[in-house]
């Protein structure tokens, strides 16, 4: 059974960098063809895609977006860490990570980031 | 890189069918054969209902289908029922530079 769960603050500050972990379970990132990726949600509005990492170590980002985002894995501790700079209060939503085989088929239950000073 | 055009709403009575549209260019849902769609239900995650236009996961009924023709997409859900009533996102890749877009969502009520 596939899990991820998001983890990181719920609360940034302006300007502040912003770190993510989704930690998963019930497959492994070195499997080829598989990848996880962030999405997020700013309350009640659409979904937007982030990033994307694969188990090559191959890294895609939003292009809107790219220039403040950073996707890292650690395979070992089963984990996809997301950095995101400057962060600013219309960043304030809800991120999630999935796993991505056949596309975003598995979400984690996604974790509440507000930007406020 | 901007996001696919849906309709905000969408409404059927149980039983009935529905089907919601969703709009991009020749760079992304026109290009590709990699369209899918999530349903997200409120305060939930968004789950997986079709991917690569047709294909349906493990555990999604036959209600639900998918197609495309040209630069649209669309979703259709047969015999509706309660519990389908949710927003529809629809999701495409976007080729190696934008790689992936997703939908503005609609909301499906069943009346």
């Amino acid at each position: 059974q596939i899990t991820l769960k998001e983890s990181g603050p719920t609360l940034v500050k302006p300007t502040q960098t912003l770190t993510l972990t989704c930690t998963f379970s019930g497959f492994s990132l070195s499997t080829s063809g598989v990848g996880v990726g962030w999405i997020r949600q700013p309350p009640g509005k659409a979904l937007e895609w982030l990033a994307l990492i694969y188990w090559d170590d191959d890294k895609r980002y939003s292009p809107s977006l790219k220039s403040r985002l950073t996707i890292t894995k650690d395979t070992s501790k089963n984990q996809v860490v997301l950095t995101m700079t400057n962060m600013d209060p219309v960043d304030t939503a809800t991120y999630y990570c999935a796993h991505r085989a056949s596309d975003f088929d598995i979400w984690g239950q996604g974790t509440m980031v507000t930007v406020s000073s | 890189q901007s996001a696919l055009t849906q309709p905000p709403s969408a409404s059927g009575s149980p039983g009935q069918s529905v089907t919601i549209s969703c709009t991009g260019t020749s760079s992304d849902v026109g290009a590709y054969n990699y369209v899918s769609w999530y349903q997200q239900h409120p305060g939930k995650a968004p789950k997986l209902m079709i991917y690569e236009v047709t294909k349906r996961p493990s555990g999604v009924p036959d209600r639900f289908s998918g197609s495309k023709s040209g630069n649209t997409a669309s979703l259709t859900v047969s015999g509706l029922q309660a519990e389908d009533e949710a927003d529809y996102y629809c999701s495409s890749y976007a080729g190696s530079n934008n790689f992936y877009v997703f939908g503005t969502g609609t909301k499906v009520t069943v009346l």
